[in-house]
């Protein structure tokens, strides 16, 4: 069993680079969403959507756009990169029928993707 | 808010009993509360939930206070692999998908 897939595992980009962190899933799962994680500190939430074709914002969705075009592929795009950006990122999915599920259906994480920005 | 409030930081003794709290006073009825922990370089993992009454699984036991305001996850014999920083979270489906974690608790196992 796949879960959560994220490539790549680890990239260094130059600032003014773009890049896509890819995220896929293989568990059929409506709702996916982004983290990331700063040194010592907690995630926090970048984007999610809730199904193929909806997609909302976190708490930090400045500098990142996503797109959900099918259930599988959540990916989440850097257009700039800028060095506030180095970090560790988290996708997550869960089991959704029509939002009201989300609830009470635990996340289940990839490996996480190591950005660094130079 | 959504976030939870957590210590953060406990320790505990390896074989021994650790009892680590979350707090979650504006808590609605419909919401659930996961925890989750994240062992060191790798990505956060479910560990239980619970809606009101208290649960077990494997891995551990959730004790949901009457209130529903605050909530416990019970290790019941740590082990030095239980070391990780453990996240409680609410899930709610008024925030439609908005799931946010707050710091966290790192628990250090002492051998």
């Amino acid at each position: 069993n796949a879960g959560v897939t994220q490539t790549p595992k680890f990239q260094v980009l130059k600032t003014g680079q773009s890049m896509t962190l890819q995220c896929a899933q293989d568990m059929n799962h409506e709702y996916m969403s982004w983290y990331r994680q700063d040194p010592g500190m907690g995630l926090r939430l970048i984007h999610y959507s809730v199904g193929a074709g909806i997609t909302d914002q976190g708490e930090v969705p400045n500098g990142y756009n996503v797109s959900r075009s099918t259930t599988e592929d959540f990916p989440l795009r850097l257009l700039s990169a800028a060095p506030s950006q180095t970090s560790v990122y988290f996708c997550a999915s869960s089991y959704s029928k029509f939002k009201v599920v989300i609830d009470n259906s635990p996340l289940h994480f990839g490996n996480g993707t190591r950005l660094t920005v130079t | 808010d959504a976030k939870t409030t957590q210590p953060n930081s406990m320790e505990s003794n390896e074989e021994e009993p650790v009892h680590l709290p979350c707090n979650h006073s504006t808590i609605s009825g419909t919401d659930y509360i996961h925890w989750y922990r994240q062992l060191p370089s790798q990505g956060p993992e479910y560990v239980i939930h619970g809606l009101t009454s208290n649960v077990n699984n494997r891995m551990a036991s959730l004790a949901i206070a009457e209130d529903r305001k605050s909530s416990t996850l019970i290790l019941h014999r740590a082990t030095l692999r239980d070391a990780a920083v453990y996240y409680c979270i609410r899930h709610s489906s008024s925030n439609t998908g908005k799931l946010i974690f707050g710091q966290g608790t790192t628990l250090q196992v002492k051998p």
